[in-house]
Formats: structure tokens, C-alpha cells, sequence
């Protein structure tokens, strides 16, 4: 199967900051990675797919980038509603995995 | 936008069984694929099982395959996981989710129904 390594595990971060998030794959996954943010108590919510394509309604300091086996989130400008977990998934072989979550923190 | 509502969580013992079922309204159910996805208390998530559309092949995660079965009924806008021969390590919250369109990342999900396996 797939590993995806994400990093880093959690993270703290002020409003208005810039936050990447990476995600590592352990074999090559041409672009077929999505992220998903999740908040507690509630189901993952589809950022990104296709490693780049912001889901429709999705606000626009949320980008996606990479492809092979590197990939990374990045949120511009932080915002209170944020604050969540970050998951990302590769789509190109079954079975299907996710990354092990970012976590991010207010500092 | 659509929506999924899961059902049939519940505590059950090991070696039980449950059904959970996930009711789809608001797109058009019988033209993607359906996926379980579930989440053990304080984990990450962990891909369970797709059932594709047309011809309703399945695919399963080998920590549940040979006890788990996916199926669905597109008359009624629903997709079922029978799980049989439930583990401790089963305990979770299942959830149901769409397929975007194109096998690459999942658009809806239901709010998930939690299985808790223990005697």
C-alpha cells in the first residue's frame, strides 16, 4: 500500500499567518491527491482534488500544489475557522490511504 | 448539494455482526461511487470500502476483507456495510462518502454512525 507521511504532526499558529502543510507519498501518485479538512466532532469537509483544484464554495487562501511524490497545502493567511485537522489522500492505487493528519493549533 | 445519513451503529460484541446503511438524496446516486471511511476514537481516518456504480464492483481494505461486504440498492439511494465477525479494533465511526466524479476525492459525507465493539 501507498504510505503517505505528513508533516509536520501539529502545528501552532496566529491569525493572519502563512501555513504549509506537507504530504509525502512513498511511491509516485502522478496528481491523484486530495485534502480534507476536519473539524471535531464532524465529518473530513473536501478542500482540494487532483493535488490543485480548489472544491467549489472552498475560500480562496486554501491552495494545493505538487505532484509525483511531494505535495503541499497552504493556507495564505490563517483564519480562526482554520483551526482544525488537515488530512491528505492518494486516489491512484487501492487500497486507498491517508496521511496521518496535521493538526493546527492558535497559538 | 447532496446529502448522506448513515444508520445502524450500535454496540455489539465481538464476533457480532451489524449493518449499517447510508441514505443518499439530493444528486443523482446511481451514476458514482460509494465509499466507507472510518475513524476509531482520537485516530485518523482509514479507508474501508468503494463500491463502484455501474457494475457495483467492490473493493476492501485487507483489515476487513472476507468480513465486511458493501453493496447497494440504486432503486432506494442507498449503499449497506454488513460487517461480520466484529473486532475490537473495529470500533469506530463509519462514514459514508461520494465520489467527486472520476475516482479522485470524496465531495459528501454523512454525519457517520459509530460501532463500538466490546463486551
Amino acid at each position: 500500500a501507498i504510505q503517505l507521511t505528513q508533516s509536520p504532526s501539529s502545528l501552532s499558529a496566529s491569525v493572519g499567518d502563512r501555513v504549509t502543510i506537507t504530504c509525502r507519498a512513498s511511491q509516485g501518485i502522478s496528481s491523484t491527491l486530495a485534502w480534507y479538512q476536519q473539524k471535531l466532532g464532524k465529518p473530513p469537509n473536501l478542500l482540494i482534488y487532483g493535488a490543485s483544484t480548489l472544491k467549489s464554495g472552498v475560500p480562496s487562501r486554501f491552495s494545493g500544489s505538487g505532484s509525483g511524490t511531494d505535495f503541499t497545502l497552504t493556507i495564505s493567511s490563517l483564519q480562526p475557522e482554520d483551526f482544525a485537522t488537515y488530512y491528505c489522500q492518494q486516489f491512484n492505487t487501492y487500497p486507498l490511504t491517508f496521511g496521518g493528519g496535521t493538526k493546527v493549533e492558535i497559538k | 448539494e447532496g446529502q448522506l445519513l448513515e444508520s445502524g451503529g450500535g454496540l455489539v460484541q465481538p464476533g457480532g455482526s451489524l449493518r449499517l446503511s447510508c441514505a443518499a438524496s439530493g444528486f443523482t446516486f446511481s451514476v458514482y461511487p460509494m465509499s466507507w471511511v472510518r475513524q476509531a476514537p482520537g485516530k485518523g481516518l482509514e479507508w474501508v470500502s468503494t463500491i463502484s456504480d455501474i457494475a457495483g464492483s467492490t473493493l476492501y481494505a485487507d483489515s476487513v476483507k472476507g468480513r465486511f461486504t458493501t453493496s447497494r440498492d440504486d432503486s432506494k439511494n442507498t449503499v449497506h456495510l454488513q460487517m461480520n465477525s466484529l473486532r475490537a479494533e473495529d470500533t469506530a465511526i463509519y462514514y459514508c462518502a461520494k465520489d467527486i466524479g472520476g475516482w479522485d476525492a470524496f465531495d459528501i459525507w454523512g454525519q457517520g454512525t459509530m460501532v463500538t465493539v466490546s463486551s
